[in-house]
């Protein structure tokens, strides 16, 4: 069974300059979760989707969005790129609603320079 | 909303060893606690995972123990073994049996970052 995949692995971009992020989830998983992992620091919850809508969003600023396609993939999109939002941004999908026992893709290292 | 402290930040142990990692939590309506493993260049990996309604998990050479009333729950690792080097998170989520736009969403602590020796 194929893992939760992220593309592109890594992703440079310059300040102002809008970044796309996209996520496989498992097939058969229907929650797509995401979150930001700053250097140093824990994983912070960005957006969850479910069922094609966004079910909680974190504190994030209004530039951070996304959406999750009929056939469960999503894309988190950051528009107005800061330095501060170099990170590395992990997708993780789960089967139960809950959100228990996620499992994570290897993530998308974003560098915004 | 919740917060999740862990401690220790970094923890060196002889091969062997046990390793202990702390984890507390704020909000007394979380009931589901899972730890990740993250190591260099992948995606935190499940190991474990422990609901509100247990007081301690055992999978091989881990362990999870939750104390509900200190709202604290702990990872333990016995006969530590180099393969275990990595980052490890702990996490806190109101999901199980829970309703609401909270639930799914985990709040993670800052990591432990996990030197075995041989």
């Amino acid at each position: 069974e194929a893992g939760v995949t992220q593309s592109p692995t890594h992703l440079i971009k310059t300040r102002g300059q809008q970044a796309t992020l996209r996520c496989s989830p498992i097939s058969g998983h229907t929650s797509v979760y995401w979150y930001q992992q700053a250097l140093g620091l824990g994983l912070q919850f960005l957006l969850w989707y479910d069922e094609g809508e966004e079910r909680n969003r974190g504190n994030f600023p209004p530039r951070f969005s996304g959406r999750q396609f009929p056939n469960y993939s999503s894309e988190l999109n950051v528009n107005a790129l800061e330095l501060e939002d170099s990170a590395l941004y992990l997708c993780a999908s789960s089967l139960d609603l809950r959100g228990l026992g996620y499992t994570f893709g290897s993530g998308t290292r974003l560098t915004v320079v | 909303g919740e917060n999740v402290e862990q401690h220790p930040s970094t923890l060196s142990v002889q091969e062997g060893d046990s390793a202990v990692i702390k984890c507390t939590y704020s909000d007394s309506a979380s009931n589901y606690f899972p730890w990740y493993k993250q190591e260099l260049g992948k995606g935190p990996q499940l190991i474990i995972d422990i609901r509100s309604n247990v007081g301690e998990k055992k999978d091989q050479r881990i362990a999870v123990t939750l104390n509900k009333t200190a709202k604290h729950f702990s990872l333990h690792i016995t006969e530590t073994q180099p393969e275990d080097s990595a980052v490890y998170f702990c996490a806190a989520s109101k999901g199980f049996g829970a309703g609401g736009t909270s639930y799914g969403k985990l709040t993670f602590g800052q990591g432990t970052i996990l030197t075995v020796h041989p």
